[in-house]
């Protein structure tokens, strides 16, 4: 039972433009979310997260939106460049001593030049 | 610098071997934790520890064992019971007891192919 999806494998878009990465989860008991960026061969780097009690949380071009009610969150990159090229993880956690990360499948960016 | 340790990054192992992939980290992180990635599966969590000498399993533990005798270091063996062992494997880990999200910290990782 997937418990976060990311349900496009696959997003190109201009540079310059905006990103949209989308993400939906089934547990309600998941109070943060956090997005990741993974190179080829490389570990995932930690971009930003935002808490289940706001609703948008931004870091340069960096922003996530979060609503609760449909459970379901995005990550808006703009202006798109080249370098966010990646594959992107949404992730989420319940609240607690025991609180491991639950990754999406991830999508793929590739940002034209 | 700190940051986790993986090694080795590319590993071959014949079917039947067990083989061990080693993860440090000087972070002073409490918890660390296993995932695998494959094609078009996301990660998915192994194994993951809280605390020294403990640990418990994750959502595909079955096949992989692993220890944390020191909280700098926690090794995974991928056994022989392990059906596809073929994967790219993190280690990562995070600060607990602490509020906000649970920003983990990841590894280069390590490729393991059986042949």
């Amino acid at each position: 039972d997937q418990q976060v999806k990311q349900n496009s494998p696959s997003l190109s878009v201009q540079e310059g433009r905006i990103s949209i990465l989308n993400c939906d989860y089934t547990n309600s008991m998941f109070d943060y979310f956090l997005w990741y960026k993974k190179y080829p061969a490389e570990g995932p780097t930690f971009l930003i997260s935002i808490s289940s009690i706001k609703d948008k949380n931004e870091d340069g071009r960096f922003t996530v939106f979060l609503n609760k009610s449909a459970k379901h969150l995005s990550l808006h990159i703009v202006p798109s460049q080249p370098g966010d090229s990646a594959v992107y993880f949404c992730a989420a956690s319940a609240h607690g001593a025991n609180s491991k990360l639950t990754f999406g499948k991830g999508i793929t960016l590739s940002v034209r030049p | 610098d700190g940051g986790i340790t993986q090694s080795p990054k590319y590993l071959f192992r014949k079917e039947g071997q067990n083989v061990t992939l080693s993860c440090e980290q000087n972070l002073n992180h409490d918890a660390m934790y296993w995932y695998r990635q494959d094609p078009g599966q996301g990660l998915r969590l192994i194994y993951y520890s809280q605390i020294v000498n403990d640990f418990q399993k994750g959502d595909i533990a079955e096949g992989y064992s692993v220890s944390r005798e020191k909280k700098e270091s926690f090794p995974l063996t991928v056994t022989s019971a392990q059906k596809n062992p073929t994967a790219f494997y993190l280690c990562a880990s995070s600060i607990t007891g602490v509020s906000g999200a649970n920003v983990l910290t990841f590894g280069a990782g390590s490729r393991l192919t059986v042949l």
